[in-house]
């Protein structure tokens, strides 16, 4: 499974904008790129995924770099209740019924 | 809708006993998974389902066993628990593609003492 590196913890002040990054040197033609988040005490939640290009939904934006060895989760303006673990993950085709998590990035907002 | 359901939240047991965690989805998915979630650690795969009646181990297997008689449920079975399995654990269904979304329970808080 292809690998993905994350900050360990950030910080944002409210209604900021956030950019998490995530570096995935190694990720292959086919595979996905996946963002859950996990709220304090909760199971993780589905943000967004992203392919080749840019993607927009309610919750965010996901910047994926022309050669697709990093990407970047945007929260436009961030929320007390952004605070959170975010985790990016590659999704392959050969493995598409696993979900392996890393450590995530924390981050922290600040009123 | 209800999503992923798990039973119990919370348990706590001894060493030596046995327990099975529920999990239920109502979505039809396919792909059913267990994960355990150790303090300030991410989510480790403990076994999986690609359907009903397929099983198969994830990083983190032993001590605990798995069956898929339906597509809706997908319990999780402590043999015979150990401190080292005190955890939270959590049940999660998606599709199976890799343009879909995974859909996870709220997590069951096991304590082994």
């Amino acid at each position: 499974d292809a690998k993905t590196t994350q900050p360990n913890s950030m910080e944002s002040n409210e209604e900021e904008p956030v950019h998490l990054p995530c570096n995935h040197s190694t990720i292959s033609g086919t595979d996905y790129i996946h963002w859950y988040r996990q709220l304090p005490s909760q199971g993780p939640e589905y943000v967004i995924h992203g392919l080749t290009s840019n993607v927009n939904n309610r919750m965010a934006s996901l910047a994926i770099a022309e050669d697709r060895k990093s990407s970047t989760l945007i929260l436009h303006r961030a929320t007390l209740r952004d605070a959170a673990v975010y985790y990016c993950i590659l999704r392959d085709r050969y493995n598409t019924d696993k979900l392996i998590f890393g450590t995530g990035t924390r981050l922290q907002v600040f009123p | 809708n209800a999503g992923v359901t798990q039973t119990p939240k919370f348990q706590v047991l001894k060493t030596g006993q046995s327990m099975t965690l529920q999990c239920a989805q109502d979505m039809n998915h396919e792909y059913m998974s267990w994960y355990r979630q150790d303090p300030g650690m991410g989510l480790r795969l403990i076994h999986y389902s690609v359907g009903a009646g397929i099983t198969d181990q994830g990083e983190v297997p032993n001590g605990y066993n798995v069956s898929r008689s339906t597509t809706e449920d997908f319990p999780l079975r402590l043999l015979s628990a150990a401190p080292s399995q005190t955890s939270v654990y959590f049940c999660a269904s998606s599709y199976g593609q890799q343009n879909t979304e995974a859909f996870f329970g709220q997590g069951t808080r096991l304590t082994v003492v």
